[in-house]
């Protein structure tokens, strides 16, 4: 399968912890991007991450990108209520111009 | 900060009619896109549109579709008989050059009955 895979599915913590999401595929990306969703709504573009890049910063969020483990992982710092949503990972595989989605995982962050 | 738009933001329709889904790109982009997300799964690849015309369009994309960008700055999806498994989210994106970091709208709610 060319899509990513989220893990965990869902993702529950309290309001300040820091949260970890990761993505695995399978294929050769050109990049990868992770978008985040609110209930019903549309997707906010989060970050992008190059296929050179190994690690990049935006606000309280950091990405980082294994190419040899074909995996990235998606980092919420101090996190707040306004960050529960579903988060997912988009692959832009080489020679294509489409993203290709996994099923999300769900984070419900706790007050 | 510029941004896709669609419309209309929820549209009920019956089976068999014909739908046309309206989205407005950021204005210096080049490349559009529709993905569809029915409830509770995952977002999919509709089709990509560049130099006005499809580049590449996935099975879900059969001969019910088209779409078609009728002036600068309006591209819309028509589907000509919905089914009942059309129902989903509609969104569309787009982007401009480098390295196909797409900007999605809204989207727009098609409920079949």
């Amino acid at each position: 399968s060319q899509q990513g895979e989220e893990d965990p599915q869902a993702l529950s913590i309290q309001e300040g912890e820091n949260a970890t999401m990761n993505c695995s595929y399978k294929t050769s990306i050109n990049n990868l991007q992770w978008y985040r969703q609110n209930s019903g709504r549309g997707l906010v573009h989060l970050i992008l991450i190059r296929s050179n890049e190994r690690e990049k910063h935006s606000g309280r969020l950091r990405v980082t990108l294994d190419t040899s483990k074909k995996s990235s992982s998606l980092l919420i710092t101090a996190s707040r209520a306004a960050d529960t949503a579903s988060y997912f990972c988009g692959l832009i595989i080489q020679g294509a111009q489409k993203l290709v989605f996994g099923q999300g995982t769900r984070l419900t962050i706790n007050p | 900060e510029p941004e896709v738009t669609q419309t209309p933001s929820h549209q009920v329709t019956q089976m068999g009619q014909e739908v046309i889904l309206r989205c407005v790109p950021i204005s210096n982009h080049l490349y559009f896109y529709w993905y569809r997300q029915i409830l509770g799964q995952k977002v999919e690849f509709l089709v990509s549109f560049y130099n006005n015309e499809i580049s590449e369009k996935s099975e879900i994309f059969d001969d019910q579709f088209s779409v078609e960008r009728p002036d600068g700055s309006n591209f819309t999806l028509k589907i000509r008989s919905t089914k009942l498994e059309d129902s989903a989210m509609y969104f569309c994106a787009s982007f401009g050059r480098g390295w196909y970091e797409q900007y999605f709208g809204p989207g727009t709610r098609l409920t079949v009955t």
